[in-house]
């Protein structure tokens, strides 16, 4: 148990559709990371926030949108979803702002679009 | 464009045996380069990390070794147990846009 929570576990929606994951970090930690894992895609880096503000953007489609709150906790919207949207989305968090901080994973929020 | 290229892309090897997972990459300019292991399902779990100036680091029987000259890194795994069966990533950061670049994973079997 890395110490991250996601919620929900599984969630299943149609096209066109608005989701909300959320994951809350180690306790201690300000980094939160956002992750998109697909079959024929692997792991793809979406967001960063640090302590409220975004940090670093990786390949987050204009449609997704995430942010971190005061307690720490962070949030991914994903709006007008498509079928290939369906992944897994794990969210991620680590002490600081550094390049060389472990990052803890955790298990991830299993989308899938019909 | 920044690249993570790892092989092979699946290995399956008996219990006990040593394998090693290889990763190159093009991203440039080069803060660290990581090693993940993914159980199915799962969220992944750092098993290394190695920045510009480290050539080797071990975390039990993972041994990672970093040759930041031909942008190589390999992950050795000794006496393999049937729990190492999962996938491994190979994750390089650069110093630039602070982004990660994923490779596609080496999925590993052993087998009793």
């Amino acid at each position: 148990d890395s110490g991250v929570t996601q919620t929900p576990k599984h969630l299943i929606t149609a096209t066109g559709q608005r989701v909300t994951l959320r994951c809350s970090p180690r306790s201690g930690d300000l980094s939160v990371y956002w992750y998109q894992q697909s079959l024929d895609q692997g792991l793809q880096f979406l967001i960063q926030y640090y302590n409220g503000e975004e940090r670093a953007k990786g390949n987050i489609l204009e449609r997704f949108s995430a942010q971190q709150f005061p307690d720490l906790h962070s949030e991914l919207n994903l709006s007008s979803l498509e079928l290939g949207d369906s992944a897994l989305y794990f969210c991620a968090s680590s002490p600081r702002d550094s390049r060389t901080d472990t990052q803890y994973f955790g298990p991830g929020t299993r989308l899938t679009v019909l | 464009k920044n690249q993570v290229e790892q092989s092979p892309q699946s290995l399956i090897i008996l219990e006990g045996k040593n394998c090693t997972l290889q990763c190159n990459y093009t991203v440039s300019p080069f803060s660290n380069l990581r090693w993940y292991k993914q159980d199915t399902g799962r969220g992944p779990v750092s098993l290394t990390i190695m920045t510009f100036s480290e050539n080797t680091k071990s975390n039990g029987r993972y041994t990672a070794t970093l040759d930041a000259d031909t942008k190589q890194s390999s992950l050795h795994i000794t006496a393999s147990q049937l729990s190492d069966s999962a996938s491994y990533i190979c994750v390089v950061r650069g110093t630039g846009r602070r982004a990660l670049t994923f490779g596609s994973g080496t999925r590993l079997q052993v087998q009793p």
